[in-house]
C-alpha cells in the first residue's frame, strides 16, 4: 500500500507477556517514528529511527520497551512484561527524511490491551 | 521543551456554522505547527502545517489557520461544518531544529444536524 502499515490492529495479551508490533513505513522514507496515545490524551513521542539506527529513544518509559529497524524499512516495537499501564494505542509514523517541519505520515497505529 | 495546549476538549457546532478549535504553544522561538484530524478507526492526518512561510495557511477540506506570534496561537478554523467534519484534532508543534512533534491533547468535534 501508500501508506504506513501497522500490524496487528488488536491485540489482546496477558499482563506479563512479551508483545511485538510491526510497522512498515511508506516506501523510500529514511525517517521512522513510534509514538503512543492513551486513551483521551494526544500522541507521546517514543522513539526515532534515522536508517537504520535510532536516533533518539528518549520518550521510551523503561527498558521493557525496545525497538529495531535492522534494513532501515520495516520496524518491530518490542514490549517486554507487559503491564496493564502499557494499553494503548501505538502509532507508528515515518517521513522522508527526519528534518523539522517535514511532513509525518501516521499508520492506523496497533491497539494493546493488556488484561 | 515545546508544549502544545488546546482549549476545550468537546466542541459541538451546528452543521454549516463556524468551526473553531485553539491552541496555543510555548516556545520562545517560533516553532512548526501543525493540525492532524483523526476519524474513528483511523490514523492521523494531515491537515495543514507553519513552517515560517505565510502566516495564514491553509489546508485540506476547508480548514484553515493562523499563526499569531503576539499570541502563541496557531487556532484552526472552517466557516461551514460539514456533518464529515466530525472527529478529533490535534495540534501539534516540534522546535525549529527538531524532528519530534508534541501533541496537544486533541479535541473532540460533533456536528449537529
Amino acid at each position: 500500500g501508500a501508506g504506513v502499515s501497522q500490524t496487528p490492529s488488536n491485540k489482546v495479551t496477558e499482563k506479563g507477556k512479551y508483545v511485538e508490533l510491526r510497522c512498515d513505513p511508506i516506501s523510500g522514507h529514511t525517517a521512522l517514528y513510534w509514538y503512543r496515545q492513551s486513551l483521551g490524551q494526544g500522541p507521546e513521542f517514543l522513539i526515532y529511527f534515522q536508517g537504520t539506527g535510532a536516533a533518539d529513544d528518549s520518550g521510551l518509559p523503561n527498558d521493557r520497551f525496545f525497538a529495531v529497524r535492522p534494513e532501515g524499512s520495516v520496524s518491530t516495537l518490542k514490549i517486554q512484561r507487559t503491564e496493564r499501564g502499557d494499553s494503548a494505542v501505538y502509532l507508528c509514523a515515518s517521513s522522508s527524511q527526519g528534518a523539522a517541519g517535514n511532513t509525518i505520515y501516521f499508520g492506523e497505529g496497533s491497539w494493546l490491551t493488556v488484561v | 521543551a515545546q508544549s502544545v495546549t488546546q482549549l476545550g476538549s468537546h466542541v459541538s457546532v451546528s452543521e454549516g456554522a463556524l468551526v473553531l478549535l485553539r491552541c496555543n504553544y510555548s516556545s520562545s522561538v517560533p516553532p512548526y505547527l501543525f493540525w492532524y484530524v483523526q476519524y474513528p478507526n483511523q490514523g492521523l492526518q494531515l491537515l495543514l502545517k507553519y513552517t515560517s512561510a505565510a502566516t495564514l495557511v491553509k489546508g485540506i477540506n476547508g480548514f484553515e489557520a493562523e499563526f499569531k506570534k503576539s499570541e502563541t496561537s496557531f487556532h484552526l478554523t472552517k466557516p461551514s461544518a460539514h456533518m464529515s467534519d466530525a472527529a478529533e484534532y490535534f495540534c501539534a508543534v516540534s522546535e525549529f531544529n527538531d524532528y519530534k512533534l508534541s501533541f496537544g491533547a486533541g479535541t473532540t468535534v460533533t456536528v449537529r444536524a
